[in-house]
């Protein structure tokens, strides 16, 4: 139990869609990350959110978004929704510091 | 761009057996490298490696880095099944913030 919990856990979707991932980060941390786990492969750095602003964008489309909210939880948006966005999306979250308290995650199927 | 290479992707041991995971790595301004296990869905952290020729170890997982070939090894004596798993090695820049670049892993599965 790393205090970091995400929702939904499961989701599905078709092409087009817009979906919206939730996380709340372990208690008194202020960065949050989001990373990009497909079938087989490590996962990829989406973006990072500190005290509220992006704070770092990894090689993602516009289409991707996010937000941190006062008490440090944060959204990730994913518009227009394509098959290859089917992934495992990871939070995780830290104080400011280097260690990642990682979330179960949230897996979405785009058919 | 920075890049993290594991190998082997994968193999099977049987408990008792030593493995040993490779993670090459390239990265601009080098911060540290760390290895995380992942059983099923959240990654947890294994060690940070910030210094080149010093182990690290916790328990049976031991793991050092080599700043100058630019890798680091990890370890795992007398396997059991519970270390099945897939290991994953991420290197982090200077500046970047906790922005971590993994490599794909390496699925390790110990049979009984």
């Amino acid at each position: 139990e790393t205090g970091v919990t995400q929702s939904p856990t499961h989701l599905i979707k078709t092409r087009g869609q817009q979906v919206t991932l939730r996380c709340s980060s372990q208690s008194g941390h202020n960065t949050v990350s989001w990373y990009q786990q497909a079938l087989g492969q490590g996962p990829q750095f989406i973006f990072q959110y500190y005290r509220e602003e992006e704070n770092g964008r990894g090689n993602f489309p516009p289409r991707f978004s996010g937000l941190q909210f006062p008490n440090y939880s944060s959204e990730l948006n994913v518009n227009a929704l394509e098959l290859d966005d089917s992934a495992l999306y990871l939070c995780a979250s830290s104080l400011g510091g280097r260690e990642l308290f990682f979330g179960e995650g949230s897996r979405l199927t785009v058919l | 761009e920075d890049k993290v290479v594991q190998s082997p992707l994968s193999l099977v041991v049987h408990e008792g057996d030593t493995v040993t995971l490779n993670c090459s790595y390239e990265v601009t301004n080098f911060r540290s490298l760390l290895w995380y296990k992942q059983e099923k869905k959240a990654p947890t952290f294994l060690f940070m490696l910030t210094s080149s020729g010093i182990e690290k170890k916790s328990g049976r997982l031991s793991s050092i880095l080599d700043k100058k070939e630019l890798f680091s090894i990890l370890n795992i004596t007398a396997t059991q099944t519970g270390d099945s798993a897939v290991y994953l090695c991420a290197v982090e820049a200077l500046a970047a913030g906790n922005k971590l670049t993994f490599g794909g892993g390496t699925r390790v599965l110990v049979k009984p």
